[in-house]
């Protein structure tokens, strides 16, 4: 059973960068998309982007000019860079992996507990 | 982008009783790549369904879904006191992904 869990700072200033890592444990991050989500507080879900192990990204248009998601397959590790923050970007952010490869098999089928950040001065 | 719209946005029942959440799309969901989210407070989202119909592994058989094109609904057969919860819909089908806003199912 994979094991997904994310960490970071939970505190960043207005216009500086938010980094978050997501470790995965329990099998390989290989053969697989993984997507960042973020949720803020009281609200929905809002998918910001997915990496393919191999370092192929698509992200949500809606944040594509800030974002950077990146893999490191050989600690099993991918990380997320959302840069000129706002109190906007103040959100619960999870780490999720599609169930598998062909398009029917990617919804998300294991996900983190998921970290707060909170945009703040 | 496919916006997501679910109805209702709160649905009071009782256990025992039947739920009927529903999520339209703004167009047509490619190949019924729709699934079902359950969330608890302070919990992450748990797939349900996927393929708009197929239920994941482990989920109770109280937990069904249909629809196809633009229109989809999950229902619980009969609430147990673990299914409050809120419950989103997600296409997979069409970038970007995308999900409903949610519909909170609580205790009357």
């Amino acid at each position: 059973q994979v094991q997904v869990q994310e960490s970071g700072p939970g505190l960043v200033k207005p216009s500086e960068t938010l980094s978050l890592t997501c470790n995965v444990s329990g099998g390989p991050i290989s053969n697989k998309y993984w997507s960042w989500i973020r949720q803020p507080p009281g609200k929905g879900l809002e998918w910001i982007g997915y990496i393919y192990y191999s370092g192929s990204t698509n992200y949500n248009p809606s944040l594509k000019s800030r974002v950077t998601i990146s893999v490191d397959t050989s600690r099993n590790q991918l990380s997320l860079k959302l840069s000129s923050v706002t109190a906007a970007d103040t959100a619960v952010y999870y780490c999720a992996r599609d169930r598998g490869v062909a398009v029917a098999l990617r919804y998300f089928d294991s996900w983190g507990q998921g970290t707060l950040v909170t945009v703040s001065s | 982008d496919i916006v997501l719209t679910q109805s209702p946005g709160a649905l009071s029942l009782s256990p025992g009783e039947r739920a009927t959440l529903s999520c339209r799309a703004s167009q047509s969901v490619s190949s019924a790549y729709l699934a079902w989210y359950q969330q608890k407070p302070g919990q992450a989202p748990r797939v349900l369904i996927y393929g708009a119909s197929s239920r994941a592994t482990g989920i109770p058989d109280r937990f069904s879904g249909s629809g196809s094109g633009t229109d989809f609904t999950l229902t619980i057969s009969r609430l147990e006191p673990e299914d409050f919860a809120v419950y989103y819909c997600q296409q997979y089908g069409s970038s970007p992904r995308t999900f409903g806003q949610g519909t909170k199912v609580e205790i009357k």
